[in-house]
């Protein structure tokens, strides 16, 4: 089975740096990724790891470790736009599959 | 479009009554996926389709849940026998490679509401 943990909510403030944390079990890592999602929108995809180490695109970077089952996104120079659910999932390639199973996501909110 | 497309858009329905929702995935997508996002939660993962073999139904949450997918483009959920707690938006996504990697391409979702 799987297992993905990401706290429920967050706060920042504008301008600063947020590290939004993921811990994960699953039986047949096959890669994590990471979606934003506004309320009342579709997620939207922001990264992607299968690799140990860092991912980075632009304001946002992505890290993973695979013998921890851990990951983090981390939002630089943070705007009030950034206010949203970011979705932490992972890829499960147990039986064959590559289904994506998500967490419950973390909510984040930008303060001025 | 070149888009994931999915209808209807808002669904209300009596409790007990069947209910059909489609999805028209990004053309050539292999994969394609359904979750279910009840208010202020996360996704549940329903079914998987990829390619030709087989769909994983493992996140189905009873036999009321059924899903196709048609020449390997159209999908349609049903839901039979609807109850309120079934209420949910319903988003379909569609990836274009099977294997790692790919990432997930979301339409709009159905948001179903069972009165």
């Amino acid at each position: 089975g799987q297992n993905i943990d990401q706290p429920t909510e967050m706060t920042a403030t504008e301008g600063a740096i947020v590290q939004i944390n993921c811990t994960y079990q699953t039986s047949g890592f096959n890669g994590l990724f990471w979606y934003q999602q506004h309320a009342g929108e579709a997620p939207t995809f922001l990264s992607y790891n299968v690799l140990d180490g860092l991912e980075e695109k632009g304001r946002f970077s992505s890290f993973l470790s695979r013998s921890k089952g851990y990951s983090y996104l981390l939002l630089k120079e943070l705007q009030m736009k950034d206010s949203a659910s970011y979705l932490c999932a992972v890829r499960d390639g147990a039986g064959g599959y590559n289904k994506l199973i998500f967490g419950a996501g973390t909510r984040l909110a930008v303060h001025p | 479009g070149a888009g994931v497309s999915q209808s209807p858009s808002n669904k209300v329905t009596e409790k007990g009554k069947d209910v059909e929702l489609r999805c028209d995935p990004i053309s050539g997508h292999t994969a394609l996926y359904w979750y279910r996002q009840s208010l202020g939660q996360g996704l549940e993962f329903l079914i998987y389709f990829q390619g030709n073999s087989a769909p994983d139904k493992s996140g189905l949450p009873s036999d009321r849940f059924s899903a196709e997918r048609t020449g390997g483009s159209v999908s349609t959920l049903t839901i039979q026998r609807t109850q309120q707690e079934d209420s949910a938006v319903y988003l379909c996504a569609s990836s274009p490679i099977a294997g790692p990697g790919g990432e997930l391409f979301f339409g709009e979702g159905s948001r179903l509401t069972v009165l």
